[in-house]
């Protein structure tokens, strides 16, 4: 299996701009996890889907940020407009079933909002 | 509701000197628990995890971590580290509902 994919790895775009990052899961995973990571605040999970359902999107920073899970093989996180703050790198991952089961992590994107 | 601190937040050390990543966690309901490795511009990777039975569990690239109950602790060890273990190293508990909850993580410095 590739593993889970991203793209794009690196974007920049300028504030007030829309930002679409995209992100593949492994094959067969029920749950998908979108996370932002920066050096003020770590790893914060912003939202999690089970079987292309949203389940909890409480980490979401505010309403600029939106996530959608089309099928099981795809799901996107959009900001509009950007901020300079959003800059982070935004991580996707998923797992295998409830509970304790590992997270696998794609590579990351890493967004700078100029 | 659960919870992970990582007591360091940045950990020096020399190569092939042995080192401790502190972990500390709450939680009012059975854990289970996760050490994760970052190397830099990279994803992260599983290095070990606590499910059940054998409190001291092995993971890959020789480390090791042990679970106490008692004292709420998952610390992380290696007897012996290298240049290549360089990177940051995250913490992490769940319950049954497979939400992670994950530490701020302790950069692991290595010096030849």
């Amino acid at each position: 299996d590739a593993g889970v994919i991203q793209s794009p790895r690196h974007e920049v775009t300028e504030m007030g701009q829309e930002v679409t990052l995209r992100c593949k899961p492994i094959s067969g995973h029920d749950y998908l996890f979108w996370y932002r990571q920066t050096m003020m605040r770590g790893l914060e999970l912003l939202i999690y889907f089970n079987n292309n359902v949203p389940i909890d999107d409480s980490g979401m920073p505010e309403d600029r940020f939106s996530a959608k899970m089309p099928n099981a093989s795809f799901s996107t996180l959009k900001i509009q407009p950007s901020e300079p703050r959003d800059s982070a790198v935004y991580f996707c991952a998923s797992s295998f079933r409830v509970g304790p089961y590992e997270q696998y992590f794609g590579p990351g994107t890493r967004l700078t909002v100029t | 509701a659960q919870s992970v601190t990582q007591l360091d937040s940045q950990v020096p050390v020399f190569e092939e000197a042995p080192v401790e990543l502190r972990c500390n966690y709450s939680s009012s309901v059975s854990v289970y628990l996760f050490w994760y490795v970052q190397y830099p511009n990279q994803g992260l990777q599983l290095l070990l995890k606590y499910l059940s039975g054998s409190t001291l569990v092995k993971g890959i690239n020789g480390f090791e971590a042990e679970f106490n109950k008692s004292q709420t602790s998952f610390h992380l060890r290696k007897p012996s580290v290298h240049i290549s273990d360089t990177a940051e190293y995250f913490c992490a508990v769940t319950g049954n509902f497979n939400k992670f909850y994950f530490g701020s993580g302790t950069k692991l410095n290595v010096k030849p």
